[in-house]
């Protein structure tokens, strides 16, 4: 089963623009964490934001987490053509025994040069 | 090349037929997981390892399927009497769990397809 929902389900963006996609959660969480996937191959782990943390910066990315309303949000400055794909957030739950992610329905990114 | 290797990376089969996946994890890690994505989803939980026990599965992963680890190295996913839902990418990750380090690494996956 999946943990929540991401919207947009697809973003179409100039280069140069920003992105910026958001992630919507169910349940308690220990963190949160962004994947970036091309077509048709596996998944690339892009960062990781805790429970306790409201914002993080990684490069061009920033990601923001707030846990009284369950979301996340993940701003890509600048985009380049590059930055074509399907973007995942997924979460690790408390309790859990396993560390297992649960992932999102995913946004993809299109930016056009 | 030390990243996470599926094989194969596409696997064409006829319902009804068995099919097995194999997952190389990176060396050092000793949790493994199996995903499941369908187009326009995100990945869904099957199974977990540490070392050589499977330590949760998901309803998801039916009668029909079984998963493997010996000696906590490399995973074998088989899919038997596959249908045509059975459609669909196969995902590996491997993680060496520490505060500092909870990602996953991702293999490319295996394409199945039911005819």
């Amino acid at each position: 089963s999946q943990q929540g929902e991401e919207d947009p389900q697809a973003l179409s963006i100039q280069e140069g623009e920003n992105a910026t996609m958001n992630c919507s959660y169910k349940t308690s969480i220990n963190n949160l964490q962004w994947y970036r996937q091309n077509s048709g191959r596996g998944l690339v782990h892009l960062i990781l934001i805790r429970s306790n943390e409201r914002e993080k910066h990684s490069g061009r990315l920033r990601v923001t987490l707030d846990t009284s309303k369950k979301s996340s949000s993940l701003l890509i400055t600048a985009s380049r053509a590059a930055d074509t794909a399907s973007y995942f957030c997924a979460t690790v739950t408390v309790g859990g025994a396993t560390n297992k992610l649960i992932f999102g329905t995913g946004t993809l990114l299109a930016v056009q040069p | 090349d030390t990243g996470v290797s599926q094989n194969p990376r596409h696997k064409i089969t006829k319902r009804g037929q068995n099919v097995t996946f194999r997952c190389d994890p990176i060396s050092e890690h000793n949790r493994l997981y199996w995903y499941r994505q369908t187009l326009g989803q995100g990945p869904e939980f099957l199974t977990y390892f540490q070392n050589e026990a499977q330590l949760e599965k998901s309803r998801l992963l039916s009668d029909r399927f079984s998963a493997e680890r010996p000696k906590g190295s490399f995973s074998t996913l088989e899919i038997q009497r596959t249908e045509q839902g059975d459609s669909a990418m196969y995902l590996c990750a491997s993680s060496l769990p520490s505060r500092s380090n909870e990602k996953l690494f991702f293999g490319s996956g295996t394409q199945l397809s039911v005819l």
